[in-house]
């Protein structure tokens, strides 16, 4: 049963534009989600997160938004660089404090 | 200040051996997570550490154990390995539960013959 769900594997997005990845949920009780960033042979690495009380968080590029009631988010990367070619993963969790993590999306920047 | 280190970053094992796996977290962080990363599975969490304690722990066999030391290091050791547990190993630290953001190691690559 995926409880975080990244629907696309990948994305390929133009230098410069929006790029817009995806996540979805099903348990009501996730209060709390963040986005990593994963290059190959590195570990992943925290990009953002918004907790359940917010519907938007924003650091600099990067900015995560959140609807509850379609229990969606989404990470919107504005201008889109060569360097945030990577796999991005979504987790949420709950009062338990255990992280449910999305299979990932592979970011493809074209220049 | 140092990151995670994950130790040994390659090994290989044949079917039915066991191995261990060993992660020192950031100086400070109390607790340890496990992760098992597979091609197209995302990261699926093995167990947590807290203070000695486990606090979680996924939906392994009991073939995947683990413990944490007084010093907050951490090993995991996986029994009589099988094919398919041949992943990315990754430990995160944090300063504490519930804090959300995970400092992840470089990940122990398993390969099973």
């Amino acid at each position: 049963d995926q409880q975080v769900k990244q629907n696309s594997p990948s994305l390929s997005v133009q230098e410069g534009r929006i790029s817009i990845l995806n996540c979805d949920y099903t348990n009501s009780m996730f209060d709390y989600f963040l986005w990593y960033k994963k290059y190959p042979a590195e570990g992943p690495t925290f990009l953002i997160s918004i907790s359940s009380i917010k519907d938007k968080n924003e650091d600099g590029r990067f900015t995560v938004f959140l609807n509850k009631s379609a229990k969606h988010l989404s990470l919107h990367i504005v201008p889109s660089q060569p360097g945030d070619s990577a796999v991005y993963f979504c987790a949420a969790s709950a009062s338990n404090y255990q992280l449910i993590w999305g299979a990932g999306t592979k970011l493809i920047i074209k220049p | 200040k140092a990151g995670v280190t994950q130790t040994p970053r390659y090994l290989i094992k044949t079917r039915g051996q066991q191995v261990t796996l060993s992660c020192s977290p950031i100086s400070g962080h109390r607790s340890v997570s496990w992760y098992q990363q597979t091609p197209g599975q995302g990261l699926q969490f093995l167990f947590e550490y807290f203070s000695e304690t486990q606090r979680n722990k996924g939906n392994f066999p009991g073939r995947f154990s683990g413990r944490q030391f007084s010093n907050s290091r951490s090993e995991m050791n996986v029994s009589t390995l099988e094919l398919g547990d041949s992943a990315l190993y990754l430990c995160a630290s944090s300063l504490s539960r519930g804090t959300g953001e995970l400092f992840f190691g470089e990940g122990s690559r398993l390969t099973v013959l």
